[in-house]
């Protein structure tokens, strides 16, 4: 079946850092893919998505590129601050986006340090 | 502020005991979900309903019962609590079946003893 592999966590840096976190997945067919972000005490909440291979999707600094050939959707943003601080959850759907279909990663502890 | 909103945020039952978790959303999404969140995994889907009138079974959907209320309310049941169900609970909805989930209330976290 279907399956999300994310980077362990916690990942800690320091503001204004790089951010890369890493997200691969198996499908059998052509998934759409997704970046939700859960802040302390909330519900999470959608990041961005990318539909079909070579899109990148992005929001609020953050940016992922659908790649086919490698079946990964990375997470990054160039300067990252405190306010950032969240898990990070990649996650797949299949072509029809059923909610049936909708497969998340263990998510990523994201820490950043003033 | 418009949402999803989820009651109660806490609670604490012994095995055996029933419950019923409520969810609305005043965004007139029609698709709403249940999922649970455990230390370590991802969310896995318990139930949905893609509109009102109809649900059906998620990943992980021995134990609960849901009933989509009308369009606004989604409600999900623990007839009989079991240890293995102590975990933190989302709600969330989108606006069709094909979308997925857009907004997730801030969840339940709910402790069977």
């Amino acid at each position: 079946g279907d399956s999300v592999t994310q980077m362990e966590g916690p990942v800690t840096l320091s503001e204004e850092a790089f951010l890369t976190i890493n997200c691969t997945y198996t499908a059998t067919g052509y998934p759409s893919l997704f970046w939700y972000v859960q802040y302390p005490g909330e519900g999470l909440q959608l990041l961005l998505k990318a539909t079909k291979a070579d899109d990148k999707g992005s929001n609020k600094g953050f940016e992922a590129t659908y790649r086919k050939e490698t079946t990964s959707f990375h997470l990054e943003k160039g300067s990252v601050q405190v306010s950032d601080s969240a898990v990070y959850f990649c996650a797949l759907s299949d072509r029809s986006g059923s909610a049936r279909q909708l497969t998340f990663g263990s998510g990523t502890q994201l820490t950043v340090l003033p | 502020n418009a949402g999803v909103t989820q009651t109660p945020k806490f609670q604490v039952l012994k095995t055996g005991q029933s419950m019923t978790l409520q969810c609305a959303q005043d965004m007139n999404h029609n698709s709403m979900y249940w999922y649970r969140q455990d230390p370590g995994m991802g969310l896995r889907l318990i139930y949905y309903s893609a509109s009102e009138g109809t649900t059906d079974k998620g990943e992980v959907p021995n134990g609960y019962n849901v009933s989509r209320l009308n369009k606004r309310e989604f409600s999900l049941r623990l007839e009989s609590a079991a240890p293995s169900q102590t975990s933190v609970y989302f709600c969330a909805s989108a606006d069709r079946e094909s979308s997925q989930p857009q907004h997730f209330g801030d969840g339940t976290r709910l402790s069977i003893l």
